[in-house]
């Protein structure tokens, strides 16, 4: 079973506060990364697919990059608001077309 | 609306008893999943296909089997092996792996309990 760690667990930040979270994974038979966000009673949302070592990618507040020489990426969200509360994962993909995920960061945003 | 539908979205079962959960799309997607969540943990791959007629086992697969008779179908039977069943069971599916961007697009989930 491939070993893909999310770091923090949970976090807890300020509206306005800008925060990140680290996505680790094997850096052999890499395909893709892939970030989602889950929020409650929802079903989870890709955010970005990742692919190549390098990469960087945003959306609005939220930008991702990729380092696949050694094994990890990093969600940045700028600015949290709220609704920005979600459970964040992370998913590494080989080109067999498994997918294994982290077990996700726990965003809170206080107003 | 294309999307993928899960049911029932909650599913209660006797100990012992074999269940099937359904998943269905209408994405026109080569590749689909199962996944399992349990409280405090990420998402778990059961099985996965990316073709019809064909799938593979996950992380977790004992316990578990799936068919993939048609594209849009991937059932999951939950068969009284399965030593903890009571979890909570998501399907995604995907353009597959020949296509770069092949973000997955999950259903509603099922939640299954066993009494």
């Amino acid at each position: 079973i491939l070993n893909v760690e999310q770091s923090p667990q949970s976090l807890h930040v300020q509206e306005g506060d800008s925060t990140n979270f680290t996505c680790s994974f094997p850096s052999s038979n890499f395909y893709a990364l892939h970030w989602y966000r889950w929020e409650t009673a929802k079903s989870p949302e890709a955010l970005f697919v990742m692919t190549l070592n390098g990469d960087e990618k945003k959306k609005g507040r939220i930008s991702a990059t990729l380092n696949t020489k050694e094994g990890y990426s990093y969600l940045y969200i700028k600015g949290s608001q709220p609704e920005d509360s979600a459970t964040y994962l992370c998913a590494f993909m080989t080109n067999a077309g498994k997918s294994t995920f982290g077990d996700g960061t726990t965003l809170t945003v206080k107003p | 609306d294309g999307g993928i539908t899960q049911s029932p979205k909650y599913l209660f079962r006797k100990e012992g008893q074999n269940v099937t959960l359904s998943c269905e799309q209408n994405l026109n997607h080569d590749a689909m999943y199962w996944y399992r969540q349990d409280p405090g943990q990420g998402l778990r791959l059961i099985y996965y296909s990316q073709i019809v007629n064909d799938f593979q086992k996950g992380d977790i697969a004992e316990g578990y089997s799936v068919s993939r008779e048609k594209k849009e179908s991937f059932p999951l039977t939950v068969t009284s092996a399965q030593k903890n069943p009571t979890a909570f069971y998501l399907c995604a599916s995907s353009r597959g792996r020949a296509v770069t961007y092949n973000e997955q697009f999950f259903g509603p989930g099922t939640r299954l309990t066993v009494l």
